[in-house]
Formats: C-alpha cells, structure tokens, sequence
C-alpha cells in the first residue's frame, strides 16, 4: 500500500509562486503515477495534470498549461507542484494523488495542503 | 474536455434509505467512471471504479451501473457514515473531469 504525505500549508501574495510536494513511502511498484488536483473553498474538484515518477513525464490539463510545472525526484519518491502567477481564485486545497497512468482513476490520496492566496 | 453532470445536487434521505446519485457524461466514456466519498476535511476516498467494480474495504451496500453516457451510485441502506458529498469522475480521455458534486443530507 502507498501512503503520500504533502508539506505544509502556505500563504503566498498575489503574483508570487508556490511550491507542494507530495512523498510516497510504502510499498511502491516501479510504474507510479502522481497527479495533483485542488479544491477551491466549498467548491468541487479539479484536476491539473500528472507525472509519472519513473519516467518524469508530465501532462497537464489545458486550463494550467504554462502555469503549472510537475516535477519528480525518483530517488526520493517524491512529487512537487509549483503554480505561478498566484491570484486570489487560486485559494484552495491542493492534493496529491496516485494514479495509474492513463486511464485510472485515483487510487489514494495525500491529505492535502491548503494555499492561501492573499495580499 | 468532457463535462460530468450529477444530479441531484443535494438529496436528504433517512438512515436506511436507498438511494441513487445520476452522472452524466457529455460525450461517451464507456466504463471509464469512478465515484468516489468525501467528508469535511478530509481528502476523497474512491468507492467505485470503472463503473461498477466495487474498491477494496468498501461496503457492498454501495454499487456502480452504466455506461456510455449514464451512470449511477446508489448506497442499498444509507447508514451514518455515509452522510458526505459523493462525486463521479471519468478518465476516459484527459483531462480527466469530474461532476460537480451530490450532497447527500440527514433527512
């Protein structure tokens, strides 16, 4: 079973950048996939794109596309998620989540990280 | 991107009703649609996937239908813990999209 842990929540201004990361420990198969989703305040979910760890792949969803950047450091098994060009609306809940690539659905899920966008 | 419509939006039902959740997909998916729970606060737990297949440690009150366009969850005798907010999600093709949410109340 794989469990993913995300660092902490953040408070971030307008304009700036914003950096999640998302561990996995467990016992985790050598295919492994990440995506990253949010969730705005009271609001449903969205998901903003994927990596595969082992081949540090990423694939975004159209709406982030150029400001949203998914990294991965295999040897540490970890995902990030950096959102640029923060603005108010980017308030949310932002998780982690892993996957099996395409076609699959979210099979668990880290406990999220809310980032709060603020002047 | 493909949109997913759920209705109702919010349902109010008693401990030991059954009751069913609609999604609706605006293109084909096939079987490609899981459903998942979500309590406040926490992150979403998935109960279905691929339509109908049931995940496991979920319980079997809880049971997936369709396909194509048209989806449905229904829980067979609602207990206490399943009052939650419920969501479909289709992966059939990126992005993958989910529906809007049905929050099922305490009558």
């Amino acid at each position: 079973q794989v469990h993913l842990v995300q660092s902490g929540a953040e408070v971030k201004k307008p304009g700036s950048s914003v950096k999640v990361s998302c561990k996995a420990s467990g016992d985790i198969p050598s295919y492994f996939a990440v995506s990253w989703l949010r969730q705005a305040p009271g609001q449903g979910l969205e998901w903003m794109g994927q990596i595969m760890l082992d081949l540090g792949t990423p694939n975004y969803a159209q709406k982030y596309r150029g400001r949203v950047t998914i990294s991965a450091d295999k040897s540490t098994h970890t995902a990030y998620m950096e959102l640029n060009s923060l603005r108010s609306e980017d308030t949310a809940i932002y998780y982690c989540a892993r996957d099996y690539g395409a076609l699959s659905y979210f099979v668990a899920w880290g406990q999220g990280t809310l980032v709060t966008v603020s002047s | 991107d493909i949109q997913m419509t759920q209705s109702p939006s919010t349902l109010s039902a008693s401990v030991g009703d059954r009751v069913t959740i609609t999604c609706r997909a605006s293109q084909t998916i096939n079987t490609w649609l899981a459903w998942y729970q979500q309590k406040p606060g926490t992150a979403p737990k998935v109960l279905i996937y691929q339509a109908s297949n049931l995940e496991s440690g979920v319980p079997s009150r809880f049971s997936g239908r369709g396909s194509g366009t048209e989806f449905t969850l229904t829980i067979s005798s609602l207990q206490p813990d399943d009052f939650a907010t419920y969501y479909c999600q289709q992966y059939d093709s990126y992005s993958w999209t989910f529906g809007q949410g049905t929050k099922v109340e305490i009558k």
